[in-house]
């Protein structure tokens, strides 16, 4: 497709389980950013991608949470023993060129909306 | 700390009416701003964005924003709303990473 895209668009699992979220970028973007955003706040930034590595992971919480880009296209978040605070949307997005030259414009997908019961 | 500030959570406006949506971002951040909008059921869309040079930058849609330097503030405007500009609009600026730090985010709500 010509734009970004997320799957699942809803995900309801229960604490403790294991959650993997999938971005599908827009084809030959080469930076690739995970946000999460929870009711009334903006995006948090979790982990941004420049081809198949992560080149700031600073915002990811802590150590359940790691996500993988092993071939610079397709990136998959993935959430270990997961915790009611998790529930959240996660969007990703993407870019054409490198953070500090694409500038800010970024191509979001509609983003998964996981509930953690 | 780096922050942008949207005061506003919702701001109620009739149809035809000036709208203006407040940001405020803090010294430390950059002076990179940018606005995206939401509309129903999409994904966040750039709107405008300032980097250098005039202070005032027009978007799509009819927006505009102005970038104040002694006010530390970027704030989106549009001389006269649409029913389709009902959205939740976002301000951004960029940290010394380059990466986006994110407003709140303010609700337009268009009464007919």
């Amino acid at each position: 497709g010509a734009g970004v895209s997320q799957t699942p668009s809803n995900k309801v699992t229960e604490k403790g389980k294991y959650v993997e979220l999938r971005c599908d970028p827009i084809s030959g973007h080469t930076a690739l950013y995970w946000y999460r955003q929870s009711l009334g706040q903006g995006p948090e930034f979790l982990i941004y991608f420049q081809g198949t590595g992560a080149a700031d992971d600073s915002g990811l919480p802590n150590d359940r949470f790691f996500a993988v880009r092993p071939e610079g296209s397709v990136s998959t978040l993935k959430i270990q023993r997961t915790e009611r605070g998790d529930s959240a949307v996660y969007l990703c997005a993407s870019s054409l060129t490198s953070a500090r030259r694409g500038a800010g414009e970024l191509f979001f997908g509609e983003g998964s909306r996981l509930t953690v019961l | 700390a780096q922050s942008v500030t949207q005061l506003d959570s919702q701001v109620p406006v009739f149809e035809e009416a000036p709208v203006e949506l407040r940001c405020n971002y803090s010294s430390s951040v950059s002076v990179y701003l940018f606005w995206y909008v939401q509309y129903p059921n999409q994904g966040l869309q750039l709107l405008l964005k300032y980097l250098s040079g005039s202070t005032l930058v027009k978007g799509i849609n009819g927006f505009e924003a102005e970038f104040n330097k002694s006010q530390t503030s970027f704030h989106l405007r549009k001389p006269s709303v649409h029913i389709s500009d009902t959205a939740e609009y976002f301000c951004a600026g960029m940290d010394s990473n380059y990466q986006l730090i994110w407003g709140a985010g303010t609700k337009l709500i268009i009464k007919p």
